[in-house]
């Protein structure tokens, strides 16, 4: 398997402008979670889905924030309008279990917004 | 209660050296205590983990000490390698809950 795999890598947008980070998870794996990663507050889980079902998404930080995983191999985090202040690493990350044991994180989404 | 204590925030050792990391924890209730390991540019990943049910677990270089009483679990690495410059976190969790709570982690480098 390829592990998680995230697109794009790279981002770099305008405040305001719509962003969306994709994400596909290891095939078999039915939870999956959306984490922040900054400096100033570490990795922050922003919402966790199993079964394709959101169960918790009181990470996500406002309305502008929104997730949605239509089937069991895509997932997307849409930022709109985005703002200077949500420049951080985003990873998706799967895991086989209802909980965390053992997750796998993709490789990350580095979003700027100028 | 939910915080997970993760010391110290940088360390350097010299090649072949043993290289510790401590965290603390206050919620008794976490069962699963797993260590990441990531590298610049990429995500972490699972280097090991525990549950209380043991004092100790070794896989390789690497060793998890785990102390309930204290509420304190370890992370040693022996004979540090270079490749084993990157970024620490502990974490932990109750197995029956989704949520990890993760460590502020420790960027370790490892001088040759």
């Amino acid at each position: 398997d390829a592990g998680v795999i995230q697109s794009p890598r790279h981002e770099v947008t305008e405040m305001g402008q719509e962003v969306t980070l994709r994400c596909k998870p290891i095939s078999g794996h039915n939870s999956l979670f959306w984490y922040r990663q900054t400096m100033m507050r570490g990795l922050e889980l922003l919402i966790y889905f199993n079964n394709n079902v959101p169960i918790d998404d009181s990470g996500m930080p406002e309305d502008r924030f929104s997730a949605k995983m239509p089937n069991a191999s895509f997932s997307t985090l849409k930022i709109q309008p985005s703002e200077p202040r949500d420049s951080a690493v985003y990873f998706c990350a799967s895991s086989l279990y209802r909980s965390n044991t053992e997750a796998f994180f993709g490789q990350g989404t580095r979003l700027t917004v100028v | 209660q939910q915080q997970v204590k993760q010391s110290p925030q940088s360390l350097i050792v010299q090649k072949g050296g043993i290289s510790i990391i401590n965290c603390a924890y206050e919620n008794t209730a976490f069962d699963y205590f797993p260590w990441y390991q990531q590298f610049p540019g990429k995500g972490p990943a699972l280097l090991i983990a525990i549950r209380p049910d043991v004092s100790e677990k070794k896989e390789g270089r690497f060793t998890i000490s785990f102390n309930k009483s204290a509420k304190q679990f370890s992370l040693h690495i022996m004979d540090s390698q270079p490749g084993d410059s990157a970024t620490y976190f502990c974490a932990a969790s109750e197995d029956s809950n989704y949520q990890l709570i993760w460590g502020a982690g420790t960027k370790l480098i490892i001088k040759p």
